[in-house]
């Protein structure tokens, strides 16, 4: 059974760019959540996806969005970047919510912003 | 919205017991969980409360009291491989996978 991955692991990236991060939920979830973890912090929740809609949204502005497509595997789109976007971007799955209590996180990505 | 509270950081030596304290503050409480991070790495779970009482898995246990808005994660025969950061994360009715994290206690096992 394949775990949760995420592409890429590290990314530099200047303020005012773009970039996407990627995550491949493991074989039989339907559910992903974005997390960020700033450096000596908790994960905080972005969003969620079931089924390929947004169920769930976190205190971040508009400019953070994302896709979930139907073989279930998601992105996450970050416009116009700030500083204090340098953070780990964690990718959790989940079976069909309600069934299961657990959230399996991939491996994370670290973006930096200079 | 949640408050979650949690310790900075605990020092214990090989073998001993460390008691993780987490204290919420919710709106909605729908579960308790406890992760274990390494440094560099995703979080891997630990433990799941709902209820009131005590959960053990292995040298792992976790303790929820729902009134006080209280859980506990004990650690015991602590091992090398323990030092991390552990957080206390409450899930809320409005998002099933929507996890409320702590900011992590970071635990320093010394030989």
């Amino acid at each position: 059974e394949t775990g949760v991955t995420q592409s890429p692991t590290h990314l530099i990236k200047t303020r005012g760019q773009q970039v996407t991060l990627r995550c491949s939920s493991q074989s039989g979830h339907n559910t992903v959540s974005w997390y960020q973890q700033a450096l000596g912090q908790g994960p905080q929740f972005i969003f969620q996806y079931y089924r390929e809609e947004e169920n769930g949204r976190g205190n971040f502005p508009p400019r953070f969005s994302g896709l979930q497509f139907p073989n279930y595997s998601s992105e996450l789109n970050v416009n116009a970047l700030e500083l204090d976007d340098s953070a780990l971007y964690l990718c959790a799955s989940s079976p069909d919510s309600g069934s299961t209590n657990e959230q399996f996180f991939g491996p994370g990505t670290r973006l930096t912003v200079l | 919205g949640q408050n979650i509270d949690q310790p900075t950081e605990m020092t214990a030596t090989e073998g001993a017991i460390v008691q993780i304290n987490c204290t919420y503050q919710t709106s909605g409480f729908n579960g308790l969980f406890w992760y274990q991070q390494h440094a560099g790495e995703a979080p891997t779970f630990l433990s799941y409360n709902v209820l009131d009482g005590l959960e053990e898995k292995g040298r792992f246990s976790s303790f929820l009291s729902r009134s006080k808005g209280y859980s506990y994660l004990l650690l015991k025969e602590l091992q090398m491989k323990d030092s991390a950061s552990y957080l206390c994360a409450v899930r809320g009715f409005d998002s099933w996978g929507k996890l409320q994290f702590g900011a992590g206690t970071q635990v320093v096992v010394t030989p």
